[in-house]
């Protein structure tokens, strides 16, 4: 059963630091590995999607990368700002089978950041 | 630019009374998802929908839940009995294809009583 975990759990920083949070997982028989950004009462915007084949994905100040073999991926946010303070989510979509499980996105419980101005 | 809209954004029921809720993907998108988050815990997926029927679904998804695409636009979930551990915020979600990005609604939360 694939887990997956974040650390840390919160993260606290001060405007225009560069920060990396961190995403780990058990199964690396992964489809894609998606970032989201979660605001408090809100639902989840999608920040970056790498897929499996893929090492890294730029966003503006953002750039996720995998390592499957690991079961790691990070993301790395350049030039924090206040803005930025949120809860981030690490998704995994597994690789599934013939009988399914493709389309089962397991979540870690996310990292929850604070950017201080 | 288009996005998913959930309603109602609160609900508020009594155990064992059936809740609707309600969704309306992004129009071109052809796979929509519940998904749930209960206070304090991790996303969870319940149950994925392509063509009319149910592609994949969760250990979470009993036989108390359904989802129906009952026009061309709406996608519902519906809780048959609530139960108190039901009370969490619930996601839709919608995607071009399987493979895409997939995009969330702003979430609908319900409290069981």
């Amino acid at each position: 059963k694939q887990e997956v975990t974040q650390i840390p759990a919160a993260l606290s920083v001060p405007e225009g630091e560069n920060l990396v949070l961190n995403c780990s997982f058990t199964d690396s028989a992964i489809y894609n590995l998606q970032w989201f950004r979660q605001d408090p009462g809100k639902g989840l915007t999608s920040l970056l999607l790498i897929q499996s084949s893929q090492r890294e994905q730029t966003s503006g100040r953002l750039n996720a990368s995998l390592d499957k073999s690991s079961g790691r991926s990070t993301l790395y946010i350049a030039a924090s700002q206040p803005g930025d303070s949120a809860t981030y989510l690490c998704a995994v979509r597994p690789l599934g089978s013939k009988s399914g499980g493709y389309q089962k996105v397991t979540f870690g419980i996310g990292t929850k950041l604070q950017v201080i101005p | 630019e288009p996005e998913v809209t959930q309603t109602p954004s609160h609900q508020v029921t009594q155990m064992g009374q059936e809740v609707i809720l309600h969704c309306v993907p992004i129009s071109n998108h052809l796979y929509f998802y519940w998904y749930r988050q209960i206070l304090g815990q991790k996303v969870e997926f319940l149950v994925s929908f392509y063509n009319n029927e149910i592609s994949e679904k969760s250990e979470i998804f009993d036989d108390q839940f359904s989802v129906e695409r009952p026009d061309g636009s709406n996608f519902t979930l519906k809780i048959r009995s609530t139960k108190l551990e039901d009370s969490a915020m619930y996601f839709c979600a919608s995607s071009l294809t399987v493979q895409e990005t997939q995009y969330f609604g702003p979430g609908t939360r319900l409290l069981v009583l």
